[in-house]
């Protein structure tokens, strides 16, 4: 069991749906990411939020929304997909604290995106 | 631009052996971390490397750093199949929260 908290495991969704991917975790961590794996690829940074801001946007198409709600909630809204889209989004979270950020990040089991 | 590689890319070897992954990296960052991978599950955090010289060991396996030829190694000593897995080496550039920059990862099968 991870301790960063991810729903739905699985999710297919047509162009035309909208859906949300859900993230969670109570270590206390200020820092929260959304990351894209494709198969047989590393993970690619999408978002990060530093104490329930956004810090960095990769360039990612705007049919992708994320939001921070409280510092222990993430979600990605989806809207408008395309197949290409189809991958494994991990959600992340790691400390900010002086001497602390550079503790590893922590990963959720990730949701397997499936666009049809 | 960040960029990491890592090789081999895919590795096949007997149980009982020895073999070691590369991980080189174009910035100057000294904080360096080494992932796991099992298929259809997510990363599970093995090492992080803080600073030159940085040596550190979890059963079976080792990492290193050296921050000034920009190179990690992750060393497996008599490999068990258990540790076959997709291993990602990834740095951080930036400072407080940014994302990992990832390389390509090494698919490691261990034969019995």
């Amino acid at each position: 069991d991870t301790e960063v908290t991810q729903t739905p495991k699985h999710l297919v969704m047509g162009m035309t749906n909208k859906k949300s991917l859900k993230c969670e975790q109570h270590m206390g961590h200020r820092a929260m990411y959304w990351y894209k794996q494709k198969a047989k690829k590393p993970p690619e940074l999408m978002f990060v939020y530093s104490y329930e801001k956004l810090s960095i946007n990769e360039s990612v198409p705007s049919r992708f929304s994320p939001e921070c709600p409280n510092s222990s909630l993430l979600n990605l809204h989806l809207h408008a997909l395309q197949p290409e889209d189809s991958a494994l989004y991990l959600c992340a979270s790691s400390r900010l604290w002086s001497g602390e950020s550079n503790q590893p990040q922590h990963f959720g089991d990730g949701t397997r995106l499936s666009i049809l | 631009e960040l960029k990491v590689e890592q090789n081999p890319l895919f590795l096949s070897m007997q149980e009982g052996k020895n073999y070691t992954i590369y991980c080189n990296y174009s910035t100057t960052s000294d904080r360096l971390y080494w992932y796991r991978q099992d298929p259809g599950k997510s990363l599970e955090s093995l090492f992080v490397l803080l600073s030159n010289g940085a040596v550190k060991q979890e059963g079976r396996l080792m990492a290193s750093l050296d921050t000034k030829a920009r190179l990690s190694t992750l060393h497996i000593t008599a490999a068990v199949h258990d540790l076959s897995a997709t291993y990602f080496c990834a740095v951080l550039e930036g400072g407080g929260a940014d994302g990992l920059t990832f390389g390509k990862g090494t698919h490691l099968i261990i034969q019995p």
